[in-house]
């Protein structure tokens, strides 16, 4: 199955500062997702992006599908963005649904 | 905007009791999923579902497991006998509407589950 990697596995920065975080796949897939995990343990949905770049506000987010990665960027980072960033990557084999394989996440804390 | 309800929010258990977790997905999705992650762990995927059959199951979800779609609108995962490593937060998922791609996956608040 699809390997995924993220890093760096914990961040601490101070607030206002940018960061970007970077995840790694083993294969070909057709969907690729970021999302933040919040301190009551929601996934909060921040992109979906198989290839190409998005933006939301603070947060962008670049995959490159030919070079297997994807990087989120977040700019001017508040102590509210604090929580674990997961990447997650999925491709459909059976026509019934692609199961997401999850990265093992990136702690990030924001310290005033 | 149409999201993914789970209930219940915390759900406490005796060891070798069965539960039972519900999710309503969105509405006009086909295709529904849970995952879980235990406590500091990473999420894992354990069952997807479409056309009212199972489409793919890791090896986690083992004959304690089960899936159901009991009517039109609830999708649920039965544990049948749990154990103290069933302890987890229990996520489900849904995603691709009618002449949608499958691919963009909707997640609920998850259901946290305590065996004791």
């Amino acid at each position: 199955g699809i390997q995924v990697e993220q890093s760096p596995p914990d961040l601490i920065l101070q607030e206002g500062a940018n960061s970007t975080l970077r995840c790694n796949f083993s294969d070909s897939v057709n969907n690729l997702q970021w999302f933040h995990q919040n301190p009551w343990g929601q996934l909060i949905n921040l992109f979906y992006i198989p290839s190409g770049t998005k933006q939301n506000g603070r947060l962008s987010a670049t995959t490159v599908a030919t070079e297997r990665y994807s990087l989120l960027y977040i700019s001017s980072s508040q102590t509210t963005d604090s929580g674990v960033y997961f990447c997650a990557a999925g491709r459909d084999l059976t026509g019934g649904g692609n199961k997401l394989t999850f990265g093992t996440g990136t702690q990030l804390k924001v310290e005033l | 905007e149409p999201e993914v309800t789970q209930t219940p929010s915390h759900q406490v258990t005796q060891m070798g009791q069965e539960v039972i977790l519900r999710c309503v997905p969105i509405s006009n999705h086909l295709y529904f999923y849970w995952y879980r992650q235990i406590l500091g762990q990473k999420v894992e995927f354990l069952v997807s579902f479409y056309n009212n059959e199972i489409s793919e199951k890791s090896e986690i979800f083992d004959d304690q497991f089960s899936v159901e779609r009991p009517d039109g609108s609830n999708f649920t995962l039965k544990i049948r006998s749990t154990k103290l490593e069933d302890s987890a937060m229990y996520f489900c998922a849904s995603s691709g509407a009618l002449g949608q791609k499958p691919y963009e996956q909707y997640f609920g608040p998850g259901t946290r589950l305590t065996v004791t």
